[in-house]
């Protein structure tokens, strides 16, 4: 059974600090692996995606690894913002039979950044 | 134009009530989905719809229907909920089905 796993489940930093968010994975056949950044309320919007391949990707302040060959991936955010306060999803689509992907969700980290 | 609108913003029904949730993209995406999201909980997948045709019913109930008019629009219909399903309703859409979503901003439905 596909699985994503997030870590921690939910985290508080001060403003100004950088922080790490972890997302391990049992997906298979593997496709992409993407980050998406949900502000409560609101659709989830796309930070990175990645692919085999690929072993960091950055976004501005969002630096994205993976490591497919032990199945983790990190989101790594630095001198983080209050704007920054939000549910970050990690989700991993993998191939079907036929043509077309099929998403798995993680169950998201709740970040705060606090003053 | 590079979003996704979902209208209305919130919807409070009745258990007896019909009501329809819009879904719009210019985009010229070919792939739309409905999620249905939960507090504190991932999105779950409801539908797929690829170049206007169903793909994908993730066994969800009858009284969850889905049309899709044209290539930029996606309504869900519903009809007899329940209190269970209250939640937020998300549309997304991606150039093809193995792309990257682009989700709208959801419906807040609450079903009284």
């Amino acid at each position: 059974k596909n699985q994503v796993e997030q870590s921690p489940q939910s985290l508080i930093i001060l403003e100004g600090k950088n922080c790490t968010l972890q997302c391990n994975y049992t997906v298979s056949p593997f496709s992409n692996l993407r980050w998406y950044k949900q502000d409560t309320g609101r659709g989830p919007v796309s930070l990175t995606i990645m692919t085999f391949s690929e072993n960091t990707k950055s976004n501005g302040r969002y630096t994205a690894t993976l490591d497919a060959d032990t199945k983790q991936s990190s989101l790594h955010i630095t001198a983080s913002q209050l704007s920054d306060s939000a549910s970050y999803i990690c989700v991993v689509s993998a191939g079907v039979t036929g043509g077309g992907n099929k998403l798995t969700f993680g169950t998201g980290t709740q970040l705060k950044v606090e003053l | 134009d590079t979003e996704v609108t979902q209208t209305p913003k919130h919807l409070v029904m009745g258990m007896t009530n019909k009501k329809s949730l819009k879904c719009e993209q210019h985009m010229g995406h070919r792939a739309m989905y409905w999620y249905k999201q939960k507090a504190k909980k991932p999105p779950e997948l409801m539908f797929v719809y690829s170049y206007e045709k169903l793909s994908i019913n993730e066994s969800v109930p009858s009284r969850f229907s889905p049309e899709c008019p044209n290539s930029s629009l996606l309504n869900l219909h519903l009809h007899a909920l329940q209190p269970e399903d209250s939640a937020l309703y998300l549309c997304a859409s991606s150039h093809e089905v193995a792309d990257t979503q682009y989700f709208g901003p959801g419906t807040r439905l609450t079903v009284l």
